[in-house]
Formats: C-alpha cells, sequence, structure tokens
C-alpha cells in the first residue's frame, strides 16, 4: 500500500470548516483513498472514501486531486464532536488489512 | 452495520498471566482481524483471521504470544499469553463490511493494563 503523509496536529473553530490534507504520491491507479477517525476510547469509524472524483456523503466531502498524489477531507461544519484522530489510508479495493500511519489530531475549539 | 461486542472492555492483569478476549459479531462474516494500540500510538495489526484456517500473524507477532481461535462465521477469541507490562495496550477486534462502503467495522476495543 502506497504511504500516505498527514500533518500530526491541527485545531479548527466550531462551525467552521476543517481542511484535513494527506498526501500519497506514491499512490497506484487501483488503491483507493480512505479515511477514518477515531475519537477518544473508541474504535476508528469509517467516513469516505475515494478513487478518482470528489466524494461527498452525509459526514463530509472527498477532493482528490487530478494526479491522484493529494486529497483533503473537508468536515464542513466542525463541531466539538469531530475531535479525534484522522487517518488517511491508501489500499486497494480487494484488500481489507488497513494500516494506520500517524494520523492527525484534530482539536475543534468552542 | 455490523455491531461488534467485544468482553472484556476492560482488565487489569498481572504480569505471567494470560488473557482470552473475545469478539462477537452480529452477523457472519469471512473476515476478522485483530488490531493493538499501544498508549499514545495508532493501530497496528496482529492478524488476520478467517474462519477455517489458521489466523496469519503480521511481522513482529507469533501465534505463541496471541493465540487466536475462530470456531464460526460470528466469533472469535485473542489471548494475550504471558503478559508483560510492555503488553499493556487497546486491543481492538474487527471485521469486514462486506457490501457496505466501509472496508472494516471495529469493535470498542478491550482496554488492557497489566501490572
Amino acid at each position: 500500500d502506497a504511504k500516505t503523509t498527514q500533518p500530526p496536529s491541527m485545531d479548527c473553530a466550531e462551525g467552521r470548516a476543517a481542511n484535513l490534507p494527506c498526501n500519497h504520491s506514491t499512490i497506484s491507479g487501483n488503491e483507493y483513498v480512505y479515511w477514518y477517525r477515531q475519537i477518544h476510547s473508541q474504535g476508528p469509524q469509517y467516513i469516505i472514501h475515494g478513487l478518482k472524483n470528489n466524494e461527498t456523503n452525509e459526514m463530509a466531502s472527498l477532493i482528490i486531486t487530478e494526479d491522484r498524489k493529494s486529497s483533503t477531507l473537508i468536515l464542513p461544519h466542525a463541531t466539538l464532536r469531530d475531535t479525534a484522530v484522522y487517518y488517511c489510508i491508501a489500499l486497494l479495493y480487494n484488500d481489507y488489512k488497513l494500516s494506520f500511519g500517524a494520523g492527525t489530531t484534530v482539536t475543534v475549539r468552542a | 452495520s455490523a455491531v461488534i461486542s467485544q468482553k472484556p472492555s476492560r482488565d487489569i492483569c498481572q504480569r505471567g498471566t494470560s488473557l482470552t478476549i473475545q469478539c462477537q459479531v452480529d452477523s457472519q462474516v469471512t473476515m476478522m482481524f485483530w488490531y493493538r494500540q499501544q498508549p499514545g500510538q495508532s493501530l497496528t495489526l496482529i492478524a488476520t483471521a478467517n474462519q477455517g484456517s489458521e489466523a496469519t500473524y503480521e511481522s513482529g507477532f507469533v501465534i505463541d504470544k496471541f493465540p487466536i481461535s475462530r470456531p464460526n462465521l460470528t466469533f472469535s477469541t485473542l489471548t494475550v499469553s504471558n503478559m508483560s507490562p510492555e503488553d499493556s495496550s487497546i486491543y481492538l477486534c474487527s471485521v469486514e463490511g462486506g457490501r457496505t462502503n466501509e472496508k472494516l467495522f471495529f469493535g470498542s476495543g478491550t482496554q488492557l493494563s497489566v501490572l
């Protein structure tokens, strides 16, 4: 699986959009970008995934650059409950072995 | 989405003893995975436990230390053997997402402290 690089931490104001970057410059053409988050003392939770096109669901939006070397997870209106560690993972579609890096610790402040 | 129950949710154990962690899923799944999360660290995959075959261990993890059982499609156990304080971690069970978009569902984990 391609290595991903994320900033170790970021702060965000409640109610504002949170933009979480992820670099995956060695991603292969058939690797998807998956995002998970882990709220303190809980198991990781799926957020969203994508291959080439931008994706949106009820939790977030995923913007993938045209060359697929980086992506951004957008939490449109961050709340205090979005405080968590966010993981960006590159993975083949038929692979289930998630490899978690250090992630980005996001702190949403009132 | 699958509902995963892990028992115990937390335990404090003495060095040299063993603890068996149970993972029960509310639906049949082929693939189950066991992860470890050491204090302040990210998750590390211990092994893959598919029903009907021996567990497959990742580099750095061995069956003698972390024996796994997978008797049916809804249940698995992970034993942490001959524990030392370095085994103090959160141990998480996860299962395939099946037809959903979620690759893996995770349980809430077992918080283990070894004295």
